[in-house]
Parts: structure tokens; sequence; C-alpha cells
């Protein structure tokens, strides 16, 4: 069964440093996506990519995070200068998709840990 | 705005009984609901969703889920409980009003089954 697939699975980073979190979608898919998780709170939505472009983004998603698809395959996501408040598990996220009832599948996530 | 409520953090059921794991949603337009299980250090996994037809929804594990409009609930049911089943679930909400098709989490609630 297709799935998504996320590397890191665990990255331990120092405050103020970049990272790039990476994710390979399922193939046929259209639609991306990155949610987090602090440890222990509910998932939050971070942000929605569509046609090479962010179609929707959360408060959480400020001007130290950003995505892109650098290629037909892969989908990044990078925290300019982390801070502690960032250690959570990320979630790339894929859907075939505009219609709402597509189903999104979810990778195994990668956790960052800022210290 | 577009939430879901999970009133339990916790749901404790002997093997082989009935589970109930409760949500309720709220969105402006039309909903479509689902349901996913974490099991630990695991990403996501989607079990079933509701999208429109039929109220009762069968998915993955013999689970099913009970789309309730008037009560705005979307309950996750399953008449034979595993210890294997054990694991973190959430509900979640797509408004289909929604164009950046953004999935909203409930805080999840922890599903224990002893033997």
């Amino acid at each position: 069964e297709p799935e998504v697939t996320q590397t890191p699975s665990h990255q331990v980073t120092q405050m103020g440093q970049e990272v790039i979190l990476r994710c390979v979608p399922i193939s046929n898919h259209l639609y991306f996506y990155w949610y987090r998780q602090i440890l222990g709170q509910k998932v939050e939505f971070l942000v929605s990519f569509y046609n090479n472009e962010i179609s929707e983004k959360s408060e959480i998603f400020d001007d130290q995070f950003s995505v892109e698809r650098p290629d037909g395959s892969n989908f990044t996501l990078k925290i300019r200068s982390t801070k502690l408040e960032d250690s959570a598990m990320y979630f790339c996220a894929s859907s075939g998709g505009p219609n709402p009832g597509n189903t999104i599948y979810f990778g195994e996530g990668s956790w960052l840990t800022v210290v | 705005a577009q939430s879901v409520a999970q009133p339990e953090d916790q749901v404790n059921v002997a093997e082989g009984n009935p589970l109930t794991v409760k949500c309720t949603y709220s969105v402006s337009g039309n909903p479509y609901l689902f349901w996913y299980v974490q099991y630990p250090n695991r990403g996501l996994q989607f079990l079933l969703k509701y999208i429109t037809g039929d109220n009762l929804v069968k998915g993955s594990y013999g689970f099913e889920a009970e789309f309730n409009k008037s009560q705005t609930s979307f309950h996750l049911k399953k008449p034979s409980a595993l210890v294997s089943d054990s694991a973190l679930y959430f509900c979640a909400v797509r408004d289909g009003r929604n164009a950046g098709n953004m999935l909203t989490f409930g805080g999840g609630t922890r599903l224990m089954v002893k033997p």
C-alpha cells in the first residue's frame, strides 16, 4: 500500500540552528500538508501546499517556517532558526485531490528536539 | 471556524466488551468527518470517514462510526474490543466550504483495553 515517508525519524538540534524535514508524499497525490504535535497535545495544522504554492497556513506557520517541493517527489519543511518551543513531532501528509472528502494520509512523523 | 471536541481523555474497557469513543464537531458548512488512530511512537493511521450517505460508516479493524447531524456527533464504536486496540484515537473534521481543506483534530482519546 502506498505510504507517505518521512526523514529523519528523529533529529536533535541546537536552538538557533536551521532544520529541514523531508517527506515523500504518495506518488499520485496533489495536495501536501505539514502538521505538528507537541508532546501530549493535539495535532495542529501548519500548512497546505498545492500546485507549487501554499494554499493555506496557520498562525503557527510564521516567517521562520517555509515549505518547498524541490523536485517531483520530495516535499520539505524548513525551520530557519529553531526555538525550544519548536520541539514536536512533525507529520507530513498528502491527499489525492481538492475534494474535502479525500482522505489525508500521514507519514510516521519526524521527532524534532531542540536543545 | 471548525472545531472538534473529544470529551474523554481516556476510555477504559475490558477485552470483548463494546467500546465507544465520543466526538462532537462544529463547522459552518457540510462536515467531512474522520477518525485516525495513533499507536505508540507511530504516525496517524486512517480508520474511517463520513462524507455523505449512510450515517453508519464502517472502517478498518472492525471499527465503525455513527454520524448524527442533530447532535453534531461522530462517535467511534466497536462491538468487541481487543487488547491490541489500545491506542490514541483522534477525531477530525473538514468544513466543506473551506477551500484549503484543512483538517482540524480533537484532543485525542486514549483507549485502554484490559485483558
